[in-house]
């Protein structure tokens, strides 16, 4: 089947403006987990969705960062008036079980901020 | 400090030898990935363990709960393996991630 698929592959902004980044996981999975790899860096944990429950949105980096999922199904990960910093790959990954299933990642988006 | 410390940093090694990436985490888990970042950038899940060891053609995980360490092994290596190699440990409480900085393995023919 299908995997985990993200939009757009790439994105150039700048500095100031917003950007949303979309997340279609895999069917049927319940979680879906956004991660930040900035370069020469590692992964970095952003927000965590269970189904239809309050998202855990502990790595989120600053007020600038939200996400929100859709009908358990689709997410988006909007950074408000962007900034030089936030130029990373973001990556989503989603699992069948919460937090005992295996992660499947998508192919990430690269965004860089102008 | 780190929450997850990986070791070593890079590894060049010849097709054929056996390969070891370690891995040790300072928080409490309820599980440890490894994961695998090929050059053009995808992440594939390699293991989930929570315990003990598990193994997938020529790899290995192991984990020591007691020790908070974890180990990958490669048998046989080949060329193809070549990657970024990650650990990264689930918290046991909440669901935060945290990520070692990665293994860069390069097998060389």
């Amino acid at each position: 089947g299908a995997g985990v698929s993200q939009s757009p592959s790439n994105k150039v902004t700048e500095k100031g403006k917003d950007v949303e980044l979309r997340c279609d996981p895999i069917s049927g999975h319940t979680a879906l987990y956004w991660y930040r790899q900035s370069l020469g860096q590692g992964l970095e944990f952003l927000i965590y969705f269970q189904g239809n429950s309050a998202p855990d949105k502990s790595g989120l980096p600053s007020d600038r960062f939200s996400a929100e999922r859709t009908g358990g199904s689709v997410s988006t990960l909007t950074i408000q008036r962007t900034q030089q910093e936030d130029s990373a790959v973001y990556l989503c990954a989603s699992s069948l079980l919460r937090g005992r299933g295996e992660q499947y990642f998508g192919p990430g988006t690269r965004l860089t901020v102008t | 400090k780190n929450e997850v410390e990986q070791s070593p940093q890079n590894l060049t090694a010849q097709e054929g030898e056996f390969i070891t990436i370690n891995c040790s985490y300072s928080v409490g888990i309820s599980a440890l990935h490894w994961l695998q970042q090929h050059p053009g950038g995808g992440i594939v899940s390699l293991f989930m363990l929570s315990s003990g060891k598990k193994k997938h053609g020529r790899l290995i995980a192991t984990i020591n709960i007691q020790e908070k360490h974890s180990s990958l092994h490669i048998t046989a290596s080949h060329p193809r393996d070549s990657a970024v190699y990650i650990c990264a440990a689930r918290k046991n409480t909440g669901n935060q991630f945290y990520f070692g900085t990665g293994t860069s393995l390069t097998v060389i023919p």
